[in-house]
């Protein structure tokens, strides 16, 4: 399984973008590249994913190097709200392609 | 967006005492996963259960602890069995839409877990 490796925390100002960095340099030709967060004593949920191409949606966007090697998921004008453990998961290609394995994640503070 | 009803939210247990833990999706899925968050950490895949085979268990983790049931495409529950206060920890079960590889997970809410 590829692996991912994120800083285990990040300040960010309010109001400003937050850039968070994801290393992923074994990843596989097939395999997308998924952002989840989790805020206090709550489920994880969904951001963005992406295999190649750079993504954006209504909560972030996620910018894939060419070489797949690394991405780096933006939060254009971070809140408050935003504090949370950001997780950057690479899926796996196997017949076990569905697991969602969580790395140690980037702990982001959004800060007045 | 796909909802999980995760139940109990919190529980405190007695040590030596077994916890079922249900989720209910608001549809038929294909896979299920049961994960764990002990204080401070991150999650771990515990196993994943597909209706109508046994579930697969990740490694260091063991059915006669953690039994799970798959009865039908909505619906699984984790047994945290014979508790001590190292099984004090968030559990969380999880699914996908779909079949393909282009798909998020969902997450239920968790169950808070404290053994006594």
């Amino acid at each position: 399984d590829a692996k991912t490796t994120q800083p285990p925390s990040m300040d960010c100002a309010e109001g400003r973008a937050a850039n968070l960095p994801c290393n992923h340099s074994t990843i596989s030709g097939n395999e997308y590249v998924y952002w989840y967060r989790q805020i206090h004593s709550q489920g994880p949920q969904y951001i963005i994913h992406g295999l190649k191409n750079n993504e954006t949606n209504e909560m972030a966007s996620l910018i894939i190097t060419e070489d797949r090697k690394s991405s780096t998921l933006i939060l254009p004008h971070a809140t408050l709200r935003d504090t949370a453990v950001y997780y950057c998961i690479v899926r796996p290609q196997n017949t076990g392609g569905f697991k969602t394995i969580f790395g140690a994640g980037t702990r982001l503070f959004v800060k007045a | 967006s796909a909802v999980i009803s995760q139940k109990p939210s919190r529980d405190i247990c007695q040590r030596g005492t077994s916890l079922t833990i249900q989720c209910q999706v608001d549809s038929q899925v294909t896979m299920m996963f049961w994960y764990r968050q002990q204080p401070g950490q991150s999650l771990t895949l515990i196993a994943t259960a597909n209706q109508g085979s046994e579930a697969t268990y990740e490694s260091g983790f063991v059915i006669d602890k953690f039994p799970i049931s798959r009865p039908n495409l909505t619906f699984s529950t984790l047994t945290v069995s014979n508790m001590s206060p190292e099984d004090s920890s968030i559990y969380l079960c999880s699914s996908f839409r779909g079949d393909n590889m282009n798909t998020e997970a969902f997450f239920g809410q968790g169950t808070r877990l404290t053994v006594v």
